[in-house]
């Protein structure tokens, strides 16, 4: 069964803080992973990884995909409480190019 | 537990002819539904949101319409298609408005016009 797993399903730290965010999965014929931030009606793109080992990074947020262990990581720096969202990984597979959702993982940044 | 459904999976269609897209979502009472279009390794843009029955909100002028006949059922519909509107198309439900709730994706539809 094709799948999209992230942990933690929830987080609380403190303004300042580095989070870390884990996303598995287990898809056939992986195409591509994305990453989106929710904090308003819509999610917003984050950043799209089709190569190991490559670091992809915008300001204080950085990720990087492991295609042989099948996850990916999203960091998070010097966390603010504008950081404070769900953070939503999908994972593009198949010849016909499906999508499936991470369940998210909803971020709280305490001042 | 909730399932959210999208018919048909993959659709090909020529030019000019009509669009049914249906999303429907089991397990949940009045959710919030959105229709998405997602391009091709970017970000989703979201087309018509409800927040009930009858009630569509459109969030770009487009070749597309929404409507929402039941509760559980989103259909998005277009009277003739153009090229521009092949993409991947996601339905998503949520049990509020806010931001903060979590949106859930169904597994989308991807469209080719011809």
């Amino acid at each position: 069964e094709d799948k999209v797993v992230q942990s933690p399903l929830s987080l609380v730290v403190h303004e300042g803080d580095t989070v870390t965010l884990n996303c598995s999965y287990e898809v056939t014929n992986f195409r591509s992973l994305l990453w989106y931030k929710q904090e308003k009606k819509a999610p917003t793109f984050l950043f799209m990884l089709t190569s190991s080992g490559i670091e992809k990074k915008s300001g204080r947020l950085s990720s990087i995909l492991d295609k042989k262990e099948l996850f990916s990581i999203l960091n998070i720096t010097a966390t603010q409480t504008g950081d404070s969202a769900i953070y939503l990984c999908a994972v593009e597979y198949s010849s016909a190019s499906k999508i499936i959702f991470g369940s998210g993982t909803r971020l709280s940044i305490r001042p | 537990s909730q399932t959210i459904h999208q018919w048909p999976a993959t659709l090909v269609q020529p030019v000019g002819s009509p669009l049914s897209l249906e999303c429907t979502v089991e397990g949940t009472s009045n959710p919030n539904l959105y229709w998405y279009r997602q391009a091709a390794g970017r970000g989703l843009q979201l087309l018509f949101y409800s927040v009930g029955i009858g009630q569509i909100s459109s969030e770009v002028p487009q070749n597309l319409s929404a409507s929402r006949p039941q509760d559980r059922q989103f259909i998005l519909s277009s009277k003739k298609l153009l090229l521009s509107d092949s993409g991947f198309y996601l339905c998503a439900w949520a049990a509020g408005t806010r931001g903060t709730d979590t949106q859930y994706f169904g597994p989308g539809t991807r469209l080719t016009v011809l």
